[in-house]
């Protein structure tokens, strides 16, 4: 079992405030990793799939970075809207690229 | 294009009762298949994946099991229900291993009572 971790758990931010949050994951045989965005009453939605160390992705306002050999990444929301409220969850690909195990999420909550 | 559907929407059943949810994608052959639960005040966790017809992988002891009797196909099921079997049931599918995105169902609220 992979030991996916996200911090903080919950999050709350001014409407234009940036923000970053953090996935941990273990280092050792690195396949693939997930970013998604799940609303409430809806179905989770995937911003990005990373796989090379270093990898940097962008959608709109929402970036994300992969450091494979610390087991990080980083997902960072420029200029937050009351629209980017949701959990945003990680995961990771097992070394047979089959499976993903999913971190707890961030909760981001935008104040308008 | 592709879809996924989930149903039903929402279910309450007694503790001890059997349970069958249903997924099904539409617009691709030969899929690869997950169900996921979200317990409350918990992170999505892989219950069971296909990779094709009749081969199912179980992640996690439980009381569930799971079938695929066609390709598009993933029943998610139980005898007897338990309280600890409340959650959120997600179905997802790629169209192969998983360096690509996976699609999400709009998911089952199950209460068990």
């Amino acid at each position: 079992i992979l030991n996916v971790e996200q911090s903080p758990q919950s999050l709350h931010v001014q409407e234009g405030d940036s923000t970053n949050f953090t996935c941990s994951f273990p280092s050792s045989n690195f396949y693939a990793l997930h970013w998604y965005r799940w609303e409430t009453a809806k179905s989770p939605e995937a911003l990005f799939v990373m796989t090379l160390n270093g990898d940097e992705k962008k959608k709109g306002r929402i970036s994300a970075t992969l450091n494979t050999k610390e087991g990080y990444s980083y997902l960072y929301i420029k200029g937050s809207q009351p629209e980017d409220s949701a959990t945003y969850l990680c995961a990771l690909a097992n070394n047979a690229g089959n499976m993903l195990t999913f971190g707890g999420g961030t909760r981001l909550m935008v104040k308008p | 294009s592709q879809t996924i559907h989930q149903w039903p929407a929402t279910l309450v059943q007694p503790v001890g009762s059997p349970l069958s949810l249903e997924c099904t994608v539409e617009g691709t052959s030969n899929p690869n298949l997950y169900w996921y639960r979200q317990a409350a005040g918990r992170g999505l966790q892989l219950l069971f994946y296909s990779v094709g017809i009749g081969q199912i992988s179980s992640e996690v002891p439980q009381n569930l099991s799971a079938s695929r009797p066609q390709d598009r196909q993933f029943i998610l099921s139980s005898k007897k229900l338990l309280l600890s079997d409340s959650g959120f049931y997600l179905c997802a599918w790629t169209p192969g291993l998983v360096t690509y995105e996976q699609y999400f169902g709009p998911g089952t609220r199950l209460t068990v009572t």
